[in-house]
């Protein structure tokens, strides 16, 4: 069964550096989106994306954040300038139709 | 406004024992709901999913729901619970038109021998 992938499984990166969370949804999908899990929180949606273009984000995807498909298969998440409490568990979801996703393994992003 | 509470932060089961999970959502359109379970460092694994229909829905690994309408939950039971199954469970509650879901803060299952 295929299954969303997300690359690296582990980022560590220094406050206010940039960093690129990667995904490969599954091929077929047509909707794609990020959440992230703070440890010990619920996890917490963030943005939405379709036919190319953002179609929800939530308040915590501010300028900071910025999604992208550069390509035909990957879905890529930016943080242009991390901060401390963008520390968590990044999971990259994607579907055929909304609301259901599939999830890859997610990313823990940990910034020191 | 949406949400959804699960109201056991933990629990605790002997093996082979039966299993019920706690979902209660608040959400303004007719809801789509969802099980994910969540092993130690690991993604979300969709359990099950309700749309509509039928009420009680069939997921993986034995797992099933009850949709009730008006006591406005979402229940996940297991008749026998197995060593494997200690992990976190997360409810989470969306709609056809959304992008998005709605996650609890999850239960935490230990499974003792």
């Amino acid at each position: 069964e295929p299954e969303v992938t997300q690359t690296p499984s582990h980022q560590v990166t220094q406050m206010g550096q940039e960093v690129i969370l990667r995904c490969v949804p599954i091929s077929n999908h047509l909707y794609f989106y990020w959440y992230r899990q703070i440890l010990g929180q619920k996890v917490e949606f963030l943005v939405s994306f379709y036919n190319n273009e953002i179609s929800e984000k939530s308040e915590i995807f501010d300028d900071q954040f910025s999604v992208e498909r550069p390509d035909g298969s990957n879905f890529t998440l930016k943080i242009r300038s991390t901060k401390l409490e963008d520390s968590a568990m990044y999971f990259c979801a994607s579907s055929v139709d909304r609301p259901r996703g599939n999830f890859g393994p997610g990313t823990r992003l940990t910034v020191t | 406004a949406q949400s959804v509470t699960q109201p056991d932060i933990h629990i605790t089961v002997s093996e082979g024992a039966s299993l019920e999970l706690r979902c209660n959502y608040s959400y303004g359109a007719t809801p789509y709901l969802f099980w994910y379970v969540q092993s130690p460092g690991q993604g979300l694994q969709l359990l099950l999913k309700y749309f509509s229909g039928d009420t009680l829905v069939q997921g993986i690994k034995g797992f099933e729901a009850e949709f009730k309408r008006s006591q406005s939950s979402f229940n996940l039971r297991k008749p026998s619970v197995h060593w494997s199954d200690a992990a976190e469970y997360f409810c989470a509650v969306g709609n056809q038109r959304a992008s998005n879901l709605f996650f609890g803060t999850g239960t935490r299952l230990t499974v003792i021998p």
